[in-house]
């Protein structure tokens, strides 16, 4: 069965590096997302992506994130210069259509800031 | 803003008893609801949706029902198993936006 597939599983990284959290979709998906979610508490939307532009982003994705899809695979989002108050996991999402479609669910990635 | 309330936030059952969580949700725009099941270290796994042409649906031991007009939405497991045994979230979604608003999770624990 297809899954989302995530790496690494766990990052830990100074305050102020640069972080980058790869994501393999489903391969016939079209529609990307991430979300984190804070230990203990709900998982929030961070942005969505088509057609290689940004289709809707949160609050919480400011200038210090960005999200590519470099190749037909891969699917990355960026902290240029992470916070401690990053720390979370951070879980990608794919779909094959918008609104009325499921998102499969990485197994996510515990990012750790220091 | 968008918002969904989710109850209750932990939930112990004995196994073969049913368990029902209970979620709200404030935009009218919404249309699809999905149900995740989240085991300890993992991602969160679709278990079943709805969408808001449908007051019910069901799969086995799960169904879920969802009455727009009071803008509320629940899920039951019946004969509930140890494996059951997770934190439950709900989410809605709809109008011009695909991205999932998320309920706070249940946790959801079943005895032997």
């Amino acid at each position: 069965e297809p899954e989302v597939t995530q790496t690494p599983s766990h990052q830990v990284t100074q305050m102020g590096q640069e972080v980058i959290l790869r994501c393999v979709p489903i391969s016939n998906h079209l529609y990307f997302y991430w979300y984190r979610q804070i230990l203990g508490q709900k998982v929030e939307f961070l942005v969505s992506f088509y057609n290689n532009e940004i289709s809707e982003k949160s609050e919480i994705f400011d200038d210090q994130f960005s999200v590519e899809r470099p190749d037909g695979s891969n699917f990355t989002l960026k902290i240029r210069s992470t916070k401690l108050e990053d720390s979370a996991m951070y879980f990608c999402a794919s779909s094959s259509d918008r609104g009325y479609g499921e998102q499969f669910f990485g197994p996510g990635t515990r990012l750790t800031v220091l | 803003g968008e918002n969904v309330e989710q109850h209750p936030s932990t939930l112990s059952v004995q196994e073969g008893d049913s368990a029902v969580i209970k979620c709200t949700y404030s935009d009218s725009a919404s249309n699809y609801f999905p149900w995740y099941k989240q085991e300890l270290g993992k991602g969160p796994q679709l278990i079943i949706d709805i969408r808001s042409n449908v007051g019910e649906k069901k799969d086995q031991r799960i169904a879920v029902t969802l009455n727009k007009t009071a803008k509320h939405f629940s899920l039951h497991i019946t004969e509930t198993q140890p494996e059951d045994s997770a934190v439950y979230f709900c989410a809605a979604s709809g109008g011009e936006s695909d991205k999932l608003i998320f309920g706070t999770g249940t946790r959801l624990q079943v005895f032997p």
